[in-house]
C-alpha cells in the first residue's frame, strides 16, 4: 500500500526554466510534508516542509505547494540548474505517528 | 557539529553471514530511524528508536532483522543469515523531535551486497 505516490520517475527541464515535482498521498490523517533531494551515492538532504496549516511554504528557489482536498503537493524549483539534477522525494507524517512515508521519488534532468 | 555517521559505508557478505551496520546520530538528537532503499525503489521505513526503546518497527521483517539504540554508543541495525534480497542502501536518519515536527537528518548509508 503506497500512501505517499510521486507517478512521474523522472523529469527533464532546461536549464533556467521551471521545474515541477508532483506527489499525492492518500492518508488523509497526513499533516507534515517535506522534500528531499538525493545525489548518487549520498544520504537524502532536506529540501523544504510544509505543514497542513499552510498552502504555501517558500524559501529561495524553491516553493511547496500544498492541496489538501486533492491531496496533493508539488515542489517547484525556478530557475533549475544543472546542479539540480537529482533525485526527489516526497515525504509525509501524521501527528501521533512516528514515520515518514516516503515516496518512490522523481529523478529531474536539468539541462544546461 | 558533525551529522549523522553511518558505518561501514560499504559491506559485502556471503549468504548466511550477519551484517552489522552502525549509526550515531547527530549531537542532542535522541530520535534514531533507519531506512532501506533497494534498487531503483524509494526509501522504505524500517524502525523508528530512542534511546534504549524501540518505538516502531512496523516496516521491519520480522525475522532475522533487528535494531537497538542502546544508552551508550551507536544504534546498530543487525541483519543474521542475510540472503541476496537483503543487497540495499540502509540510511539511518536521527532528529531532535519525533516526526512531524522537523526534518530528519540523514547519513550517507551503508551499502550492503550480499554474494
Amino acid at each position: 500500500d503506497q500512501q505517499v505516490k510521486q507517478n512521474s520517475p523522472s523529469l527533464s527541464v532546461q536549464e533556467g526554466r521551471i521545474s515541477i515535482l508532483n506527489c499525492d498521498y492518500t492518508n488523509s490523517m497526513f499533516d507534515y510534508f517535506l522534500w528531499y533531494k538525493k545525489y548518487p551515492a549520498e544520504g537524502p538532504t532536506f529540501l523544504i516542509s510544509i505543514s497542513s496549516i499552510k498552502d504555501k511554504n517558500e524559501d529561495g528557489r524553491f516553493t511547496v505547494f500544498l492541496n489538501k482536498s486533492a491531496k496533493h503537493l508539488s515542489l517547484h524549483i525556478v530557475p533549475s540548474q544543472p546542479g539540480d539534477s537529482a533525485v526527489y522525494f516526497c515525504a509525509a507524517s501524521a501527528t501521533g505517528t512516528y514515520k515518514y512515508i516516503f515516496g518512490t521519488g522523481t529523478r529531474l534532468k536539468v539541462l544546461a | 557539529n558533525a551529522g549523522v555517521m553511518q558505518n561501514p559505508r560499504h559491506l559485502v557478505r556471503r549468504r548466511g553471514q550477519e551484517a552489522r551496520l552502525r549509526c550515531s546520530p547527530m549531537k542532542g538528537h535522541s530520535h534514531v530511524y533507519w531506512y532501506r532503499q533497494l534498487p531503483e525503489e524509494g526509501l522504505k521505513f524500517m524502525v523508528y528508536l530512542q534511546k534504549e526503546n524501540i518505538i516502531d518497527e512496523s516496516g521491519m521483517p520480522k525475522e532475522r532483522f533487528s535494531a537497538e539504540f542502546p544508552k551508550e554508543g551507536p544504534s546498530i541495525l543487525r541483519i543474521q543469515q542475510v540472503v541476496r534480497g537483503d543487497s540495499a542502501a540502509y540510511f539511518c536518519a536521527s532528529s531532535p523531535g519525533k516526526a512531524g515536527t522537523g526534518e530528519l537528518f540523514f547519513g550517507e548509508g551503508s551499502r550492503l551486497t550480499v554474494l
